[in-house]
């Protein structure tokens, strides 16, 4: 069975960065093919792709945030971690970390088949 | 990128009836790479197709969905109570992969 759980802080300050876990159970992160991926939905419910990382450590991530995001995968702890630097009042969301269906599409898209419950994130001075 | 627009915003039905949601695509959607997910409230969403008509595991077949290139549907045929819920496409075919802004399903 696949679960996956988001943690971090509900609140960050502008200008802040946010660091979020994804820790997952019932897949390995060391197997081929096997990608976590997040994904994040506005107050407005906008959904929005943000960054995939892959078995081998191959990441990648969303053309217009990508200078901002980092994902890193730690194995031994089945987690993946996500920072968003230079935090804004716009990117308030829940944030959802999923597990990437094997084999959909190039690698740097995907569908996901098991998300996390998602971890509401307000950026509030 | 590809804008997904999904009509209509608000599609109000009965308990089985069926209901027809529409995706369109702003450009062609590479090898037809188009999903569809059902999120209730509190909830994440749960992929329901992929390949634009592929039932993910465990989706009863009331649901069902085809098209290609730039317009998509998803058609749940007699309605349960548990299927009003808000319905998202998403293109996977061509990068950034995008979703739609999403059609709530609620009774009329």
């Amino acid at each position: 069975q696949i679960t996956l759980r988001e943690s971090g802080p509900t609140r960050v300050k502008p200008t802040q960065t946010l660091t979020l876990t994804c820790t997952f159970s019932g897949f390995s992160l060391t197997s081929s093919g096997v990608g976590v991926g997040w994904i994040r939905q506005t107050p407005r419910q906008a959904l929005e792709y943000l960054a995939l990382i892959y078995w081998d450590d191959d990441k990648r991530y969303s053309p217009s945030l990508k200078t901002r995001l980092t994902i890193t995968k730690d194995t031994s702890k089945n987690q993946v971690v996500l920072t968003m630097a230079n935090m804004d009042p716009v990117d308030t969301a829940t944030y959802y970390c999923a597990h990437r269906v094997p084999g959909t599409g190039s690698w740097d898209v995907g569908v996901f088949d098991y998300w996390g419950q998602g971890s509401l994130v307000t950026v509030s001075s | 990128e590809i804008v997904l627009t999904q009509s209509p915003g608000t599609l109000s039905l009965s308990p089985g009836e069926t209901a027809t949601l529409s995706c369109r695509a702003s450009e062609i959607v590479g090898s037809n790479y188009l999903a569809w997910y059902q999120q209730k409230p509190g909830q994440a969403p749960r992929l329901l197709i992929y390949g634009a008509s592929s039932r993910a595991t465990g989706i009863p077949d009331r649901f069902s969905a085809s098209g290609s290139g730039t317009d998509f549907s998803l058609t749940i045929g007699r309605l349960e109570p548990e299927d009003f819920a808000v319905y998202f496409c998403q293109q996977y075919g061509n990068s950034p992969q995008t979703f739609g802004q999403g059609t709530r399903l609620e009774i009329e």
